[in-house]
């Protein structure tokens, strides 16, 4: 099956500060989707972005479909940032079929 | 507008029993589709439920079963546990169109004992 790697696996940040996180995947795939799942477990759809590039507030996400990888960007960090971010990627029929990666886990300081 | 709903939040059973998890969708969306994460890792799929049909499935024993009714909300069973069932459990939903946007409910924490 398709392999996700996300790096890097932890992150610390002051609040303020400005970072990237990359996902690649091992094949070709029509569905990418970034996640944050907060200290409480609750996972949020941050963007369903199977190629291209979106923006929605203080994150704008790339993906380079051709190159097979994506990369989230965070500006202006805050602590309510903290958590897990996934990428979660898709190529089969079944089009709720995510494979996620391991995560990069976030921790925003004051 | 609610959001993907999930009961029970907890859930403690022990070896050898049965459980049945509950997921009610997203007003308007047809699709649902059940995640297991172990602590520590990514959430795995389970199952996707369109439209009461099962559209696909994850490399998940027969223990684990799951349907949809005309309300499209979801039943997710798993029989004879196992102490490695222990997990969240993750329910999504989506239109069921192309863009296959998932939207996550808080999940229910199962544990066996």
């Amino acid at each position: 099956g398709i392999q996700v790697e996300q790096s890097p696996p932890d992150l610390i940040l002051q609040e303020g500060a400005n970072s990237t996180l990359r996902c690649n995947f091992s094949d070709s795939v029509n569905n990418l989707q970034w996640f944050h799942q907060n200290p409480w477990g609750q996972l949020i759809n941050l963007f369903y972005i199977p190629s291209g590039t979106k923006q929605n507030g203080r994150l704008s996400a790339t993906t380079v479909a051709t190159e097979r990888y994506s990369l989230l960007y965070i500006s202006s960090s805050q602590t309510t940032d903290s958590g897990v971010y996934f990428c979660a990627v898709g190529n089969t029929g079944t089009a709720s079929k995510l494979t996620f990666g391991t995560g990069t886990r976030l921790q925003v300081t004051l | 507008d609610a959001g993907v709903t999930q009961s029970p939040t907890h859930l403690i059973k022990t070896r050898g029993q049965h459980v049945t998890l509950r997921c009610s969708p997203i007003s308007g969306h047809k699709s649902v589709s059940w995640y297991q994460q172990v602590l520590g890792q990514g959430p795995q799929f389970i199952f996707q439920y369109y439209e009461k049909e099962e559209r696909g499935r994850g490399n998940f024993p027969d223990r684990f079963s799951a349907r949809q009714f005309p309300n499209y909300s979801s039943e997710l069973n798993v029989n004879a546990l196992l102490l490695g069932d222990s997990a969240l459990y993750l329910c999504a939903s989506s239109l069921g169109g192309q863009e296959e946007k998932l939207f996550f409910g808080s999940g229910t924490q199962l544990s066996v004992l």
